[in-house]
């Protein structure tokens, strides 16, 4: 597709619930990028994919996160045993190519899914 | 210390004037530089991007970029109600993009 598509937009959970959300990166982007932003504050990195290998996961937080990028199908952000503080919106952004290699090229972001966590 | 830091604001300058966004980058290696706007509740969307040192401008908008001092910011001229935004900058090093935590900028009518 033209767009970066997140889906759900909205999801709410109660505490020590799974939630899963989905990206689907714009058609021929090989680079997927998960952030999490904490109401207005910073955007924090989790994971990055080329394709469907992991290319960085130093910002995930391993016990409870995980994701996935396999092919034909949208990439996907697992959190078990959700906690209060996992309450933010999460980005997914999808690049042609990564970083500084190419003299950079921008990452386009979807409308990011709001998590509530109660 | 954060790769990406940014003064977290707000800002508020009166429509007309020149807003001044800065951002400086901790890895020296960095080679672009982006900046993205983000309404409040919608996602960030890229306004401007540079690679080389000096000014880049587009419209009313210009990109101003230091490698030697690691330096990169934003001007806005003829400042406008609806440039009020979070701005966020942004550094591809290596296999990633980081992001500064935003200059919530307020332009008052």
């Amino acid at each position: 597709g033209e767009e970066v598509a997140q889906t759900p937009k909205h999801l709410v959970r109660g505490e020590g619930q799974k939630a899963k959300l989905y990206c689907a990166p714009i058609k021929g982007h090989s680079y997927v990028f998960w952030y999490q932003q904490v109401l207005k504050n910073e955007f924090k990195f989790l994971i990055s994919f080329q394709n469907e290998n992991v290319f960085d996961e130093t910002g995930m937080p391993k016990e409870r996160f995980s994701a996935k990028c396999l092919p034909n199908s949208p990439c996907s952000l697992e959190i078990q045993a959700t906690k209060l503080e996992d309450s933010a919106v999460y980005f997914c952004a999808s690049s042609q190519y990564s970083g500084a290699n190419f003299g950079g090229t921008e990452a386009f972001f979807g409308q990011g899914t709001r998590l509530t966590v109660v | 210390q954060k790769e990406v830091e940014q003064n977290s604001g707000p800002l508020s300058v009166p429509e007309g004037a020149i807003a001044s966004l800065n951002c400086t980058y901790s890895d020296r290696g960095s080679q672009s530089f982006f900046w993205y706007r983000q309404y409040s509740g919608k996602s960030p969307e890229l306004i401007m991007f540079i690679y080389s040192n000096g000014d880049k401008e587009d419209g009313r908008f210009t990109a101003q970029l230091n490698k030697a001092s690691q330096y990169v910011s934003l001007l806005i001229r003829d400042s406008q109600p609806s440039d009020s935004a979070t701005y966020l900058c942004a550094v591809a090093t290596g296999n990633q993009f980081y992001f500064g935590t935003g200059t919530s900028l307020t332009v008052i009518p």
